[in-house]
């Protein structure tokens, strides 16, 4: 499974956009990226997964360039429930092993 | 749905006793996964199954951990028996199989071994 790589802590404001950047420099062809939101004393939550270029949801929108080795999560306007630990993974296609890194922790500010 | 339900949510025992955590995966799904979480390691993938077949168990400690899955709605982790290392948050979720890996959480079950 390719390692990821992001950074450790991120400060915002409420209402601003938030770009977090996740390197997996050894994707491979059938991998996907994956991004789960975990708040204090529950269980990670699926946020958004891609394969390439970008998707969006409701919630977030996922830029994925033409070589895959990074992507970005954006949260467009957070508020400070977003206040969370945000985990970007790199799932092989049938997404059995997971492997969680550390996480980026991200404090919303009033 | 209710989700994924874990018991019991707190668990407290003593060194040597055994500890049973149960699950019950999300009607429908056909793959769970238990995971230990703890500060100084994150969130760690124990076991996962897949139609209630162990498929890798490769993330599970030492011996003193079980795992079983004797139906499509229900599985157990045992530790037995139980050390004060093992204190973590425990949590399983469950997926349906069909590529791409979302997994449903549930909230956890918090064991403190003294």
């Amino acid at each position: 499974l390719a390692k990821t790589t992001q950074p450790i802590s991120m400060d915002s404001y409420e209402g601003q956009e938030v770009n977090i950047t996740c390197s997996h420099n050894n994707i491979a062809t059938n991998d996907y990226i994956t991004w789960y939101q975990q708040f204090p004393s529950q269980g990670p939550r699926f946020i958004i997964q891609g394969y390439k270029t970008k998707v969006t949801n409701e919630v977030a929108s996922l830029f994925i360039p033409a070589d895959r080795k990074s992507s970005t999560l954006s949260l467009p306007r957070v508020s400070l429930s977003d206040t969370a630990v945000y985990y970007c993974l790199v799932v092989l296609s049938g997404g059995f092993k997971t492997i969680f890194g550390a996480g980026t922790r991200l404090f919303v500010k009033a | 749905d209710a989700g994924v339900i874990q018991s019991p949510r707190h668990e407290v025992t003593e060194m040597g006793q055994e500890v049973t955590l149960r699950c019950k995966p999300i009607s429908g799904h056909n793959s769970l996964f238990w995971y230990r979480q703890t500060m100084m390691r994150g969130l760690e993938l124990l076991i996962y199954f897949n139609n209630n077949v162990p498929i890798d168990d490769s993330g599970m400690p030492e011996d003193r951990f079980s795992a079983k899955m004797p139906n499509a709605s229900f599985s157990t982790l045992k530790i037995q028996p139980s050390e004060p290392r093992d204190s973590a948050v425990y949590f399983c979720a469950s997926s349906f199989y069909q590529g791409g890996g979302e997994q449903y959480f549930g909230p956890g079950t918090r064991l403190t071994v003294t």
